[in-house]
């Protein structure tokens, strides 16, 4: 079966670091991606690997282990404007061209 | 301004009484998608579709239909709505297969009484 899995909830305080994780487990993968999604509003893209590494993007890193089924999306000197949720979500491509979201993780940044 | 656009954006029916969802996008995307958001669920793909004239199901199919007439323009039917159906839906569209990052319409919420 196909199946990924994030924190439901985190705290962190403006100006920290935090880190949310993802595991997946699923057959024919081909890339990940994190979205951001403010509360009422539609998911944004926020970055994608498709290689195991970290992409770096401003305030934001994503780090991929396909050997392990495993990223985490790294935001760095948190602001309020940073509070919504994260969406974790796999593409596969084992006879579909699916979109898999996880639960997402939803983050409360308090001053 | 690239969009993907859905309408209606709220929307409350009774059971039995079909439905359309349009979504338009402007960007040429080979890839439409339509999803349904629900409390502890997170988003779901309903159907997918890569090109005109080519669609497949998602993961959560049961009770909707689709078409891909024209590549900008993909509708979800909902033939015979039921209050199970009562979700906040997202269309969205990339290019390039499932390789791409999608772009989300607003959403569209609805209700089924």
């Amino acid at each position: 079966g196909q199946n990924i899995d994030q924190p439901t909830e985190m705290t962190a305080t403006e100006g920290a670091i935090v880190q949310i994780n993802c595991t997946y487990q699923t057959s024919g993968f081909n890339g990940l991606f994190w979205y951001q999604q403010h509360a009422g509003e539609a998911p944004t893209f926020l970055s994608y690997n498709v290689l195991d590494g970290l992409e770096e993007k401003g305030r934001f890193s994503s780090f991929l282990s396909r050997s392990k089924g495993y990223s985490y999306l790294l935001l760095k000197e948190l602001q309020m404007k940073d509070s919504a949720s994260y969406l974790c979500a796999v593409t596969v491509t084992s006879g579909t061209y699916k979109y898999i979201f996880g639960t997402g993780t939803r983050l409360k940044v308090l001053a | 301004e690239a969009q993907v656009t859905q309408n209606p954006r709220y929307l409350i029916t009774v059971t039995g009484k079909k439905l359309t969802v349009t979504c338009s996008q402007n960007m040429n995307h080979e890839y439409m998608s339509w999803y349904r958001q629900d409390p502890g669920l997170g988003l779901r793909q309903i159907y997918y579709s890569m090109n005109v004239e080519v669609t497949d199901k998602g993961d959560v199919p049961e009770g909707y239909k689709v078409s891909r007439k024209e590549k900008r323009n993909f509708p979800l039917i909902l033939e015979s709505p039921s209050p199970n159906q009562t979700s906040l839906y997202f269309c969205a569209s990339t290019w390039g297969g499932n390789t791409g990052e999608l772009f989300f319409g607003e959403g569209s919420r609805l209700t089924v009484l």
